[in-house]
C-alpha cells in the first residue's frame, strides 16, 4: 500500500515570494507522482506529475517539482507567487506497475498568498 | 472539448432520504473514479468504474452507498438513508486510458448536507 504525508495543512506566503510545499510518499514499489491544485469550490487540475525521466518535472503556472527516491520525496516549488496561487495543493502517488492502480491522495496543503 | 461534469452542485437532503449523484465524464473517457472529501481531510478513493462494470470498490462503505456506469448515460453514485456523516463534497473524475500514469480528470464536485 501506498501513502502520502504532507506535512504542512497550511502555508501562509507574502506575493512574489518563493513558496516550497513538502510532500513525501511511501510505497515498496516504484511510482508515480502526482501535484493537482484546488481553486475554492472547484475540482482538482493537474499541475505536473512525474512518470520517469528527468526528476525535475515544470508544470503549469510557474509550478515545479523535483522527484527525490532517497528521501521518497516531490516537493512542489515556485520561485514567485501571485495571489491567484491562492488554493489548495495535494500531492498524490500511483504504483508504477502497468494496468489499474488506484491513486491515493495527501492530506493537503493551504496556501495563503498575503498581498 | 467540455471538462467532466457533475450535478447538481448542491445538494441538501434530510436523514434517512436518498441522494443521487451524477457524473458525465469527458467525451472518449470511459473510466470513471468517484471521491469523497471530508472537510479538513485528502480525497478519499471510494469507486473505480468502466462502462457498465464496476471494477474496484474497495473505497466504498458496505452498506447504503451505490455505484454504476450504464452503457448510456452518465455514472451514477446514489447513496440511501443519508446520515449528517455523509455530509461532504463529492468528486467525479474520468480518464481515457487505463494506464498508470494517466492523467484524472475532475469535475466540480457535489457538496451533499444532510440536515
Amino acid at each position: 500500500a501506498q501513502s502520502v504525508t504532507q506535512l504542512d495543512s497550511q502555508v501562509p506566503v507574502f506575493e512574489e515570494a518563493p513558496v516550497e510545499l513538502r510532500c513525501n510518499y511511501s510505497s515498496s514499489v516504484s511510482v508515480y507522482l502526482f501535484w493537482y491544485v484546488q481553486y475554492p469550490n472547484q475540482g482538482l487540475q493537474l499541475l505536473l506529475k512525474y512518470l520517469s525521466g528527468s526528476t525535475l518535472v515544470k508544470g503549469i503556472n510557474g509550478f515545479e517539482a523535483e522527484f527525490n527516491k532517497s528521501q521518497t520525496s516531490f516537493h512542489l516549488r515556485k520561485p514567485s507567487v501571485h495571489i491567484s496561487d491562492t488554493a489548495e495543493y495535494f500531492c498524490a502517488v500511483t504504483p508504477n506497475s502497468g494496468g489499474y492502480q488506484k491513486v491515493t491522495f495527501g492530506t493537503g496543503t493551504k496556501l495563503q498568498v498575503i498581498p | 472539448n467540455a471538462g467532466v461534469m457533475q450535478n447538481p452542485r448542491h445538494l441538501v437532503r434530510r436523514r434517512g432520504q436518498e441522494a443521487r449523484l451524477r457524473c458525465s465524464p469527458m467525451k472518449g473517457h470511459s473510466h470513471v473514479y468517484w471521491y469523497r472529501q471530508l472537510p479538513e481531510e485528502g480525497l478519499k478513493f471510494m469507486v473505480y468504474l468502466q462502462k457498465e462494470n464496476i471494477i474496484d470498490e474497495s473505497g466504498m462503505p458496505k452498506e447504503r452507498f451505490s455505484a454504476e456506469f450504464p452503457k448510456e448515460g452518465p455514472s451514477i453514485l446514489r447513496i440511501q438513508q443519508v446520515v449528517r456523516g455523509d455530509s461532504a463534497a463529492y468528486f467525479c473524475a474520468s480518464s481515457p486510458l487505463l494506464a498508470g500514469g494517466e492523467t484524472q480528470y475532475f469535475g466540480p464536485g457535489t457538496r451533499l448536507l444532510v440536515l
